[in-house]
């Protein structure tokens, strides 16, 4: 059973491009978490779906950031006139419904030049 | 805003040393505690979930309680290897009703050969 895949890995775009991570949760987890690591800081949540759903966003800047879980395919995190303030280390997690463990993904480290 | 605590920040101990950290939480409306081991360059991996007061889980030399009344939990490190060096991070959701958590700033372990 493949663990929680990301792409790309790192990702560079410059000042006012859009940014699209990618998160494939593991077989048969229908929960997906996005976090984020800023620079020197420990992880916080962003944005929380299940398949075609947004639950929880309470932690998802309100201008420029949008996620979605489409019924098929991958989870996407798209961050449209990226800024150098969002250059962060993004995470992915996933769990089972009836379960509370999350098991997180790789990471995608985007830099903004 | 859930305020998750851990100390200390960073441990350096000599292999073979045995070693505890802790996870401060406040005591009222808990719902579960998260213990993950985060490497370098890797996924945070999962260790426990913790739920009832009183509960104690081990995985191999690593085992940790959990005080609900008093609000922490310890993990504990027997034995310490080389490879047991990483950031131990102590998460928990905000609410009973929500899923993605809240994550402490971690403790950075060093084991020393």
């Amino acid at each position: 059973n493949a663990g929680v895949m990301q792409n790309p890995r790192h990702l560079v775009r410059r000042r006012g491009q859009e940014a699209r991570l990618r998160c494939s949760p593991m077989k048969g987890h229908s929960h997906v978490y996005w976090y984020r690591q800023l620079p020197e800081e420990g992880l916080k949540f962003m944005v929380y779906l299940q398949k075609e759903n947004i639950i929880d966003e309470s932690g998802m800047p309100k201008e420029r950031f949008s996620a979605e879980f489409p019924k098929e395919g991958p989870s996407i995190l798209r961050i449209q006139q990226v800024v150098r303030g969002d250059s962060a280390a993004y995470f992915c997690a996933s769990s089972q419904t009836g379960t509370d463990t999350q098991y997180f993904g790789p990471g995608t480290r985007l830099t903004v030049l | 805003i859930l305020n998750v605590e851990q100390s200390p920040q960073s441990l350096h101990v000599q292999e073979g040393d045995s070693t505890n950290f802790t996870c401060s939480f406040p005591s009222s409306n808990f719902y579960a505690l998260h213990w993950y081991r985060w490497e370098t360059a890797k996924s945070p991996e999962a260790l426990f979930v913790m739920t009832l007061n009183g509960d104690e889980k081990k995985k191999g030399r690593i085992s940790a309680t959990l005080n609900t009344k008093e609000g922490y939990s310890y993990l504990y490190i027997k034995g310490s290897q080389p490879e047991d060096s990483a950031t131990y991070l102590c998460a928990l959701p905000p609410s009973g009703s929500a899923r993605q958590l809240t994550f402490g700033s971690g403790t950075q372990l060093t084991v020393l050969p």
